[in-house]
């Protein structure tokens, strides 16, 4: 069954440093999205990607974090300079049609950031 | 996008018939239902999406009234593994991407 991956699995960094996420989404899909997971918290929408730009975003993608679609594989979601509170399971997803219509999101197994 | 209210936990024993209801009272006409499973450090999983009556697969049911204004996620003779949080989604309006998370129902299920 095909899959989004994701890495690092895990990454530790620190305050103000940049980090990028790497995710493969599943390869016929053209939806693309990142959500986070702060531990014990409610899994959040960050951003959605389509035709090579972003279709939406939320309160929390502030200008620290940006995404990009390299080279028609990967996607990369990019913190400039990260925060404590950025501390948290980030994860990749993948849609073959609009996200919230089929419902059908495919999910990363995640990147959890720890950063000190 | 509608809010959703889901029982906060559940507990089950092997072998039982487990029915999570979730409230929906503001969902509008575009909504569709949905819900995810979510396993400990794993990204969310589709289980099942309706819109009106009764949807079924390989792993749950889905269970809408007429109204709409709830949902019924049944999980025939739940296993160990089905130990999990459940998330009823609600939402769907076709100019939207974005899926909205709530607190979900922390199903243990016990031997």
């Amino acid at each position: 069954e095909p899959e989004v991956t994701q890495t690092p699995s895990h990454q530790v960094t620190q305050m103000g440093q940049e980090v990028i996420l790497r995710c493969v989404p599943i390869s016929n899909h053209l939806y693309f999205y990142w959500y986070r997971q702060i531990l014990g918290q409610k899994v959040e929408f960050l951003v959605s990607f389509y035709n090579n730009e972003i279709s939406e975003k939320s309160e929390i993608f502030d200008d620290q974090f940006s995404v990009e679609r390299p080279d028609g594989s990967n996607f990369t979601l990019k913190i400039r300079s990260t925060k404590l509170e950025d501390s948290a399971m980030y994860f990749c997803a993948s849609s073959a049609g609009q996200g919230a219509a089929t419902g059908e999101l495919f999910f990363g197994e995640g990147s959890r950031l720890t950063v000190l | 996008l509608a809010k959703t209210t889901q029982p906060i936990s559940m507990d089950s024993y092997e072998g039982q018939e487990v029915n999570i209801t979730c409230s929906h009272n503001n969902i509008a006409t575009n909504d569709y239902i949905t819900w995810y499973q979510q396993f400990p450090s794993q990204g969310p999983r589709f289980i099942i999406q309706g819109y009106k009556t009764k949807v079924t697969n390989e792993v749950a049911s889905l269970f809408i009234p007429a109204d709409r204004k709830s949902s019924t996620l049944s999980l025939p003779r739940v296993s160990l593994s089905d130990t999990a949080v459940y998330y009823c989604l609600v939402g769907a309006v076709f100019n939207t991407d974005k899926l909205i998370f709530g607190t979900g129902t922390r199903l243990q299920v016990f031997p």
